[in-house]
């Protein structure tokens, strides 16, 4: 079975400045899908970024950018420029049908 | 275009009753999969249902059921319900049944039990 693993469960990072939120996973597959999702109070979760495994290349979106290694098996996310706005608790996510999720990691930033 | 809305947004209900509830995917989606939000559990897949079939299926004891209409909206029916059955379940659409696409989440109907 597949399993996502998210090892910090609080990050926190000062406004303006960056932060890498770490996640691993693990398959048998070759071909799958990795998502972030940020999940804020109001707990509507929505799309960060994604990550189809047959592509080398980094998948990037505005302040958004991910660092994928598929031969470790890990997928983390950098956040650049952090806003305010940003805080939310965040799930990485790995897709081939379902959807198996990480623990999720609670993002603070500090103005 | 609209978002995926869940129906009721927030329900009370009391050990042994039953709940149905209901979700409305993203217009050309046809696949929809739902899911249990815990704090103690975290995210956990419920089942899945594309073109009115049930395609995957969660490690859920039988008293959690859905299914999904000609139009693609889906409810899923927990009976018998039990404290622990209180949570926040998430329902998602996506346009292909072969999971090669995103996910896009509703707002969420957060279910206590009493």
């Amino acid at each position: 079975a597949q399993t996502v693993t998210q090892s910090q469960p609080e990050m926190s990072v000062q406004e303006a400045e960056t932060v890498t939120l770490s996640c691993t996973y693990d398959t048998s597959e070759s071909d799958y899908y990795l998502f972030w999702y940020k999940q804020p109070p109001s707990r509507q979760m929505i799309l960060v970024i994604r990550q189809e495994a047959y592509k080398q290349q980094n998948a990037t979106e505005n302040r958004f950018s991910v660092n994928f290694q598929k031969a470790a098996k890990s997928f983390s996310l950098k956040i650049s420029d952090s806003q305010l706005g940003d805080a939310a608790m965040y799930f990485c996510a790995y897709r081939t049908g379902k959807s198996t999720f990480g623990d999720g990691t609670t993002l603070t930033v500090k103005p | 275009k609209a978002g995926v809305t869940q129906t009721p947004r927030y329900l009370i209900k009391t050990r042994g009753q039953q709940v149905t509830l209901s979700c409305s995917p993203i217009s050309g989606h046809r696949s929809v999969s739902w899911y249990q939000q815990t704090p103690g559990q975290g995210l956990q897949f419920l089942f899945e249902y594309f073109s009115e079939t049930q395609r995957n299926k969660g490690n859920f004891p039988g008293r959690f059921s859905g299914r999904q209409f000609s139009n693609s909206r889906s409810e899923m029916n927990v009976s018998t319900l039990e404290l622990g059955d209180s949570a926040l379940y998430l329902c998602a659409s996506s346009r292909r049944e072969d999971g090669t696409d995103t996910q896009y989440f509703g707002p969420g109907t957060r279910l206590t039990v009493l």
